[in-house]
């Protein structure tokens, strides 16, 4: 079944505690990318990345860090959070149609961080 | 930045009656409009989409209406059900990526559809 896996799905921990938000996708996608939804914004995008090695910032990067070093993994790596890092995050991924086109977005089912 | 406002926020809708949800947009590079819909406890997934090409595109109850000069977009869900009821993404994106990814989404709508 083609998915996008994100794991944890739920996750309560303190200001400063690094945590891993890992996100895989079994489809060979060229394109991945990172959003938070927050109440009344919306889907906010935090990184994206184009190919395996290629990341670039996305709307909202500031307190976040990202790697492809595969091309079915793209976790969020959050260094130091902090309490308004808690948020719904989620991780998609899509093919790259001709002229670089992002396709349709396959989304994962969301993990759901508060930082306390 | 690039922008795609959505309106309304929250709309509450009888059983039976029509959906209406709007957006629009001020690049005129934008040249895709998708629309996500997004039931509680999921991901958004991709329920239609409409290049501005045509006017109009129906897929069931599902209905986009594109108006090219005056930059906006809708969409329209006829004979609404209760198992419409979710948050509904519009979005937009030029046909060449670049450098970026130019998928630009709207704030979403929550619709609920009363029995």
């Amino acid at each position: 079944e083609a998915q996008v896996t994100q794991n944890p799905r739920y996750l309560i921990t303190v200001t400063g505690k690094k945590l891993t938000v890992t996100c895989s996708q079994n489809m060979n996608h060229e394109y991945m990318s990172w959003y938070r939804q927050d109440p009344g914004l919306g889907l906010r995008q935090i990184y994206y990345s184009m190919n395996v090695e290629v990341t670039d910032k996305g709307d909202v990067p500031e307190g976040y860090k990202v790697s492809r070093k595969e091309k079915r993994n793209f976790p969020l790596i959050l260094e130091s959070p902090s309490p308004n890092q808690t948020s719904l995050y989620f991780c998609a991924s899509s093919s790259r149609l001709a002229g670089g086109r992002v396709g349709e977005l396959f989304f994962g089912e969301g993990s759901r961080l508060t930082v306390l | 930045q690039q922008q795609v406002k959505q309106s309304p926020q929250s709309l509450i809708v009888q059983k039976g009656g029509i959906s209406i949800i709007n957006c629009a947009y001020e690049n005129t590079a934008f040249d895709y409009f998708p629309w996500y819909q997004q039931f509680p406890g999921k991901g958004p997934a991709l329920l239609i989409a409409i290049r501005p090409d045509v006017s109009e595109k129906k897929e069931g109850r599902f209905t986009i209406s594109f108006n090219k000069s005056a930059k906006q977009f809708s969409l329209h869900i006829m004979d609404s059900q209760p198992g419409d009821s979710a948050t509904y993404f519009c979005a937009a994106t030029p046909y060449s990526g670049g450098g970026a990814d130019g998928l630009t989404f709207g704030k979403g709508t929550h619709l609920i559809i009363q029995p």
